[in-house]
Order: C-alpha cells, then structure tokens, then sequence
C-alpha cells in the first residue's frame, strides 16, 4: 500500500483560513468514510482531530473541519491561530482492513 | 482517562529482534469496540502504521513489514506486545501504541525511541 498523498507545506495568516488535501485511491480513501487526521507538534504523539471524515472528538475546536470527495479528503482550519503551527497527518482504512498515513504537512502561521 | 505505555529496550543490535509492550490503565484491553495498534515514525520522518489486534486476537500487518512483525495481547494483564524481527537501521524510529475505533487513533502512548545500531 502507498501512502496517502499531502502536500510537503501550507501556510497562512491568522484569521485565514487553510486547507491540507489528502488524496489516496478507491482501495483506501475512496472506500469508506474512514479517513483521520491527526495534529502533531513537535516531540509529542500525535493528536486525533477528526475522525470518520467529518467528526471532531470532544475538546477539539469547531475551527477545524474535514470533507471527502472521492478518493481526496480534506481537512480545513479557519480562523487560523499560531497555535494552529504544526505537522498535520490524514490516514485512512484500506480494504485490506489495514491502515495507512499520509506523508504529513507541515502548517506554518505566517 | 485511558492511558498506554510503551516499554522496551532504546537500543537493540541490527539482525535482532525488538520487543515492545504497551501497558493500558484505566480502561479494558478485552472492549470489543476497539482495536490496538502500533505506529512509528523515524527521526524527522512522517507516521508509519504497523498493525494492529483484536482482544480476541484478530491481527492485522502493513505489507510494507514484510512479515517481520507480530503482534500479541494479554488479556490478563491488559497489555498488548509487538515483535518485529530481522532488525535493520531503517526501524530506527519512535514507536507508539494506540487504540484504535473505526481505523482512527483516539488514544496514543507517549512513544519510545528505539535505535537500531551495533
């Protein structure tokens, strides 16, 4: 299985808003409604913040949001905060029940 | 709150066999609803999904592993364990356990750098 697909870097101002994209294929993104995204600053594990396509576990803000189209899933901050700052990973259920990462995207806040 | 916690050796020699458990507290190792799994990320690098188990012990492998990894739970002492044999430098890397619901991680170890080098 490949990893999913993210671009190297996306940047923004505060109080923009950002999109990372995540595209896979129909084995893995575009199957289920099964795609993650985790949030990780530097030296610590990573943290889920949406789950299912488009749902946040508690305690994570309503600024971030994610969507699918296809075999490309997107994760979307608005109102972007400097505390926002960090590497952004989507993964994905494939239909060899396994799972697998995107390459990540770093998110600088201008 | 749920917890985990990876232990195991920091250093182990190329060619040799690495072993990991993941202790979990404040939550059953044997609920249905959810699967545990190891992630790594070498140094610098981007998250690497490894595998993960069932409590009844269905076990599922990234192929990129080639067979080199197994992984195993003990109910009794709400512990998971990875294995992963024929070491290389390439597995040098920070391993996580997790547990997983629906293919998503909610929960996280707080990792263990594990070097591979003689």
């Amino acid at each position: 299985q490949s990893a999913l697909t993210q671009p190297a870097s996306v940047s923004g101002s505060p109080g923009q808003s950002i999109t990372i994209s995540c595209t896979g294929t129909s084995s893995d993104v575009g199957a289920y409604n099964y795609v993650s995204w985790y949030q990780q600053h530097p030296g610590k594990a990573p943290k889920l913040m949406i789950y299912d396509v488009t749902n946040r576990p508690s305690g994570v803000p309503n600024r971030f949001s994610g969507s699918k189209s296809g075999n490309t899933a997107s994760l979307t901050i608005s109102g972007l905060q400097a505390e926002d700052e960090s590497d952004y990973y989507c993964s994905s259920q494939t239909t060899s029940s396994t799972v697998v990462f995107g390459g990540g995207t770093k998110l600088t806040v201008l | 709150q749920l917890q985990l916690q990876e232990s195991g050796p920091g250093l182990v020699k190329p060619s040799e066999t690495l072993s990991l458990t993941c202790s979990v507290s404040d939550g059953s190792i044997s609920s249905s609803s959810f699967h545990w799994g190891w992630v790594r990320q070498p140094p610098g690098k981007g998250l690497e999904w490894i595998g993960s188990i069932h409590y009844s012990g269905n076990t599922y492998y990234s192929p990129s592993l080639k067979s080199r990894g197994t992984i195993s739970v003990d109910t009794s002492k709400n512990q998971f364990s990875l294995k992963l044999i024929s070491l290389t430098a390439a597995d040098t890397a920070v391993y996580y356990c997790t547990r997983e619901y629906r293919s998503a991680s909610g929960y996280w170890g707080q990792g263990t750098l594990v070097t591979v080098s003689s």
